[in-house]
């Protein structure tokens, strides 16, 4: 089955940098990569996608990137805020939806002020 | 309109009780599935509904789980004989599938096992 990596468990940033949160991927059929982002006490919420078809997608401070041929994907966030220190996991799918998502072990991101 | 209600909240329990947890998933949605989030791990995947369609159980850690969707609609996820190890919280998601992949999560029930 499908195995995801996510680097680094914790990371922490000062106001205003940047943030990137790497996944790594093992199935080459795997064609949906999805970011959710989970505050404390809530469930994940979906805030970017990406499919095989493009290798970059942006929304505003978010973006992800995807390599197929190394197998990771990326998220990137810009001009971070301390709204976005939440827990971040990455998931990719075969079934090209919600089917067989297999989710990384999430990233603690921690802004600091 | 209304998310993904779980409940209880929070549930503890005793050693080799059983417990019921409870998802209302968004009105419409087709797809429910049950995720089982442990301290520091990721979302390990339960069980998933879709229409009438047999549940995909295949992520069941053993038979001391169950899990039923009736109507359609909402779901039990059952747990017998609970052990200290199933202490994690337990998240249920709906999607209306085929129309939109993006999961809708409920917040949870944190089950303490004592």
């Amino acid at each position: 089955g499908e195995n995801v990596e996510q680097h680094p468990s914790t990371l922490s940033v000062q106001e205003g940098d940047s943030a990137v949160i790497k996944c790594t991927y093992s199935d080459s059929a795997s064609n949906y990569f999805p970011w959710y982002k989970q505050e404390l006490g809530k469930g994940p919420q979906l805030i970017i996608d990406i499919r095989s078809n493009v290798g970059e997608k942006k929304d505003q401070r978010i973006a992800v990137t995807l390599n197929k041929t190394a197998k990771h994907f990326s998220l990137h966030i810009t001009e971070t805020q301390p709204e976005d220190s939440a827990v971040y996991f990455c998931a990719a799918s075969m079934g090209g939806g919600a089917d067989g998502l297999t989710f990384g072990k999430g990233t603690h991101l921690i802004i600091q002020p | 309109g209304a998310g993904v209600s779980q409940s209880p909240s929070n549930k503890v329990t005793e050693k080799g009780k059983d417990v019921e947890l409870r998802c209302d998933p968004i009105s419409g949605h087709t797809a429910l599935y049950w995720y089982r989030q442990s301290l520091g791990q990721g979302l390990e995947f339960l069980i998933y509904f879709q229409g009438n369609s047999a549940p995909d159980k295949s992520g069941l850690p053993s038979d001391r789980f169950s899990a039923e969707r009736t109507g359609g609609s909402v779901s039990t996820l059952t747990i017998q004989r609970t052990q200290q190890e199933d202490s994690a919280v337990y998240l249920c998601a709906s999607t209306n599938q085929g129309a939109n992949e993006k999961l809708f999560f409920g917040s949870g029930t944190q089950l303490s096992v004592l």
